[in-house]
């Protein structure tokens, strides 16, 4: 079935290291995409979203890459921080009213 | 900045008990959503809401089940009859009419059904 997933379950960086997340997602008419952050007792807080007519797009200090061709989706965070730390997730979605499918999650863990 | 806010933060019920999770979206939202997320597991849909009635909803969201907007500004996640396994954080979300399909999620209520 239908279903967006992610690569990595925990990913360990140093402090000041750029990190990458991936996700892969298996709809190949999937037209949007969402990035999430959750901290520990928060709910999913948006960093950034892409579509698919599009294959980067950079936020601040976030870039997210979309290769279509092999259904793949990877969020960047550059000169990682602590307050990075969290659980990152991959969600795709589509035209405004439409449910977010979830991946499963990544956490990062940033040390210092 | 306005927030998604929701309450209790936590509800300890007995299972067989009925429940009520209250959400007070962002206020020029037009999109209303129920996800769930199971200790450890993924988010889950449960249901969208558009202009007063459900959209869509998924599997999980059973007779069970039900949602109300009563006054134009809260809205609720009502579970007749609880069962163990519908312990579970209970995330509401909103969206508006902009770009993109971008939900803004409140902290959670987190359900315990003993």
């Amino acid at each position: 079935g239908e279903s967006v997933g992610l690569h990595l379950p925990t990913l360990s960086v140093q402090e000041g290291d750029n990190s990458i997340i991936n996700c892969a997602y298996s709809n190949s008419a999937s037209d949007y995409f969402i990035w999430y952050k959750q901290e520990s007792g928060k709910g999913p807080q948006f960093i950034i979203d892409i579509r698919s007519n599009m294959d980067k797009r950079q936020g601040q200090r976030v870039t997210v890459l979309l290769n279509k061709t092999v259904k793949h989706l990877s969020l960047q965070i550059a000169a990682t921080q602590p307050g990075d730390s969290a659980v990152y997730f991959c969600a795709e979605g589509g035209a405004a009213g439409n449910k977010l499918t979830f991946g499963g999650g990544t956490r990062v863990l940033v040390k210092p | 900045e306005p927030e998604v806010t929701q309450t209790p933060s936590h509800q300890v019920t007995q299972m067989g008990q009925e429940v009520i999770l209250r959400c007070v979206p962002i206020s020029n939202h037009l999109y209303f959503y129920w996800y769930r997320q199971i200790l450890g597991q993924k988010v889950e849909f449960l249901v969208s809401f558009y202009n007063n009635e459900i959209s869509e909803k998924s599997e999980i969201f059973d007779d069970q089940f039900s949602v109300e907007r009563p006054d134009g500004s809260n809205f609720t996640l009502k579970i007749r009859s609880t069962k163990l396994e519908d312990s579970a954080m209970y995330f509401c979300a909103g969206e508006n009419r902009g770009r993109g399909n971008i939900q803004y999620f409140g902290a959670g209520t987190r359900l315990s059904v003993l």
